[in-house]
């Protein structure tokens, strides 16, 4: 699977959109791009997931650059309970496994 | 559906002993995962099923781990003798088709 680059951490304010970036420079044709979170204390909950074309879904939308090589994340309102460390992996198609890096601690705030 | 449970939630134990987790997937779906969560070393896969027959176990750290799914409903995670650094935070995963996976809450294992 591609190797994914996500920063530390980010902030964002209660409300506002958050955007949350991932490079996958080396991302093959056949390969996925999907996002999970874990909230504290919890298990990990898949958001969304995609091959070269924008998507949403009721928590969020991802944006695929055009050449595959990154991506964003966009949580359009974001709340306190959003606050979570967010994954972005990228997997072939049809593989089963999900290998999990370090992610992005996202901190929303009043 | 109540997603995918485990049990126990908690589970603390002493060096030596033997430790068992227990997983119920998403009733329907094919695969199951065994995942383990430490600060050090994050998320790792220890094993995944696929119709209840292990298909890679390369992540299990050593014998002292198995795993089994003797049915489409239920998966167990042994550890014996369990040694602290087996402390962790365990979940298990189910899946249809291999897609999205869902989590179970996890059981944090403590051993002493």
């Amino acid at each position: 699977d591609a190797k994914t680059t996500q920063p530390t951490s980010m902030d964002c304010a209660e409300g506002r959109a958050a955007n949350l970036p991932c490079n996958h420079s080396t991302i093959s044709g056949n390969e996925y791009v999907y996002w999970y979170r874990q909230i504290h204390s919890q298990g990990p909950q898949y958001i969304i997931h995609g091959l070269k074309n924008n998507e949403t879904n009721e928590m969020a939308s991802l944006i695929i650059t055009e050449d595959r090589k990154s991506s964003t994340l966009i949580l359009p309102h974001a709340t306190l309970r959003d606050t979570a460390v967010y994954y972005c992996i990228v997997r072939v198609t049809g593989y089963s496994t999900l290998t999990f890096g370090k992610g992005t601690m996202l901190l929303v705030s009043p | 559906d109540a997603g995918v449970i485990q049990s126990p939630r908690h589970e603390v134990t002493e060096m030596g002993q033997e430790v068992t987790l227990r997983c119920k997937p998403i009733s329907g779906h094919d695969y199951l995962f065994w995942y383990r969560q430490t600060m050090m070393r994050g998320l790792e896969l220890l094993i995944y099923f696929n119709n209840n027959v292990p298909i890679d176990d390369s992540g299990m750290p050593e014998d002292r781990f198995s795993a089994k799914m003797p049915n489409a409903s239920f998966s167990t995670l042994k550890i014996q003798p369990s040694e602290p650094r087996d402390s962790a935070v365990y979940f298990c995963a189910s899946s249809l088709k291999g897609v999205e996976q869902y989590f179970g809450p996890g059981t944090r294992l403590t051993v002493t």
